[in-house]
Formats: structure tokens, sequence, C-alpha cells
């Protein structure tokens, strides 16, 4: 496996249902990053990690829950969340936090549709 | 005012022509500028970085910056249908956050 890989790619589930997004990223990189990608609008960050402790939380609900356990592996737990939810999740990493010339990543996304 | 704005298009360039496409950013201290190509479907996907004022080229792709007029573009040489895509313009503005633009959708006509 190479580059960062999520999974799954495809998620439909209701409002009151739980479920984890995973991403996992094979380039040794220190940073990773939850974006959400809304149709006609530009990619938004929701959380930035580096070296496993949460760097940025840009006002995202609480329905929305990240994990990541080591610099490899990021989650993005969801519950209970709303229609407008519905978007593709992509994960990225860069070899350091996103603050300069650093280079981002990206894995094929989950599409998720919340009915 | 949007912090990155492009044009969402679609922009039609028929194959062989030069497509253009443009970015403008808000934070005049902003200092990294990078353009990503997201196929229909697919995640983005890095293919040009600038940081200096002038033109980059890489094969048939040049980016060109300028600071005073907070503009960059990205030019397309000889397009091809596989070309067709959406253009995302990223800039690292003085607050070392990465803000994306929406997209210009590209679509280069055999």
């Amino acid at each position: 496996e190479t580059g960062v890989t999520q999974t799954p790619r495809h998620l439909v589930m209701g409002m009151t249902n739980k479920k984890s997004l995973k991403c996992e990223q094979h380039l040794g990189h220190n940073a990773m990053y939850w974006y959400k990608q809304s149709a006609k609008k530009p990619l938004e960050l929701m959380f930035v990690y580096s070296l496993e402790e949460r760097v940025e939380n840009n006002s995202v609900p609480s329905r929305f829950s990240p994990e990541c356990p080591n610099s490899s592996h990021l989650f993005l737990h969801l519950h209970t969340l709303q229609p407008e939810d519905s978007a593709l999740y992509l994960c990225a990493s860069s070899q350091d936090v996103a603050g300069g010339r650093e280079k981002l990543f990206f894995g094929s996304g989950t599409q998720l549709s919340v009915l | 005012q949007k912090e990155v704005e492009q044009n969402s298009g679609p922009l039609s360039v028929p194959e062989g022509a030069i497509a253009s496409l443009n970015c403008t950013y808000s934070d005049r201290g902003s200092q990294s500028f990078f353009w990503y190509r997201q196929y229909s479907g697919k995640s983005p996907e890095l293919i040009m970085s600038i940081y200096s004022n002038g033109d980059k080229e890489d094969g048939r792709f040049t980016a060109q910056l300028n600071k005073a007029s907070q503009y960059v573009s990205l030019l397309i040489r000889d397009s091809q249908p596989s070309d067709s895509a959406t253009y995302l313009c990223a800039v690292n503005n003085q607050g070392g956050k990465l803000i994306f633009g929406q997209g210009t959708e590209l679509s280069v006509k055999p």
C-alpha cells in the first residue's frame, strides 16, 4: 500500500446511526487532516493533527469526533448526523503541519450520504 | 470578499489550445501557492507549487504568480481531453492556514 488510503469509499447512514471513517497514511508524514468537500464549495478544513496531537479544530459540530491513535492513522467518528452533513470527506497528510510550503497528499475520500 | 477566489467555470477549450486558469487571493502576506487537480469522483492531486513572483514551468504546465496584484494563474499548453478536471487553487496565508478556492472546472473538447 502506498500513499493515503481511506475506508469506506461510500457510506449511507441514518441520522441516528454511529459510524467511523478510517484513514491510513504510508508516507511517514507527521501531520494528518480531515477536510469536507461539498458540491460547488471550497474544501473546508475540519481537523488537523500533528504527531497525534490535535492542533486545529475549525468550529466543527460535536457530532464529528476525530481520533488520532498514532501518526499513521486517523479516524472520524460520526453520530447523529444531519442531511446537510452529506459530502465527500477527505483525509490528507503532509510531512509537517501546513504552515508554509507543506504539500498535501489526499486519500480517495469517503462519499457520505445522510438520510 | 472570499479569501481565495476562482471562476467556477466550466471553462471549455479545444484540444491543443492553451487553457488559462485564474485565482485571486485576499491576504497580501500569503507566501505559498498551489494548484491541485481533481478528476470527477477522485481526490485532489498536487500538480504545481509556486512561491516567488514570476513563472514556474513543469512540462505543459506553467504557474504564474504576481504578489503585487494578488493573482496566481495556471496555464496548460497543448490541452488534452485528459486534462479535463476541476483545478483547485490553494493559498497558504500569513496565518499559516491553507485556504482553497472553490475550483474551476475545465473541459477540453477533442
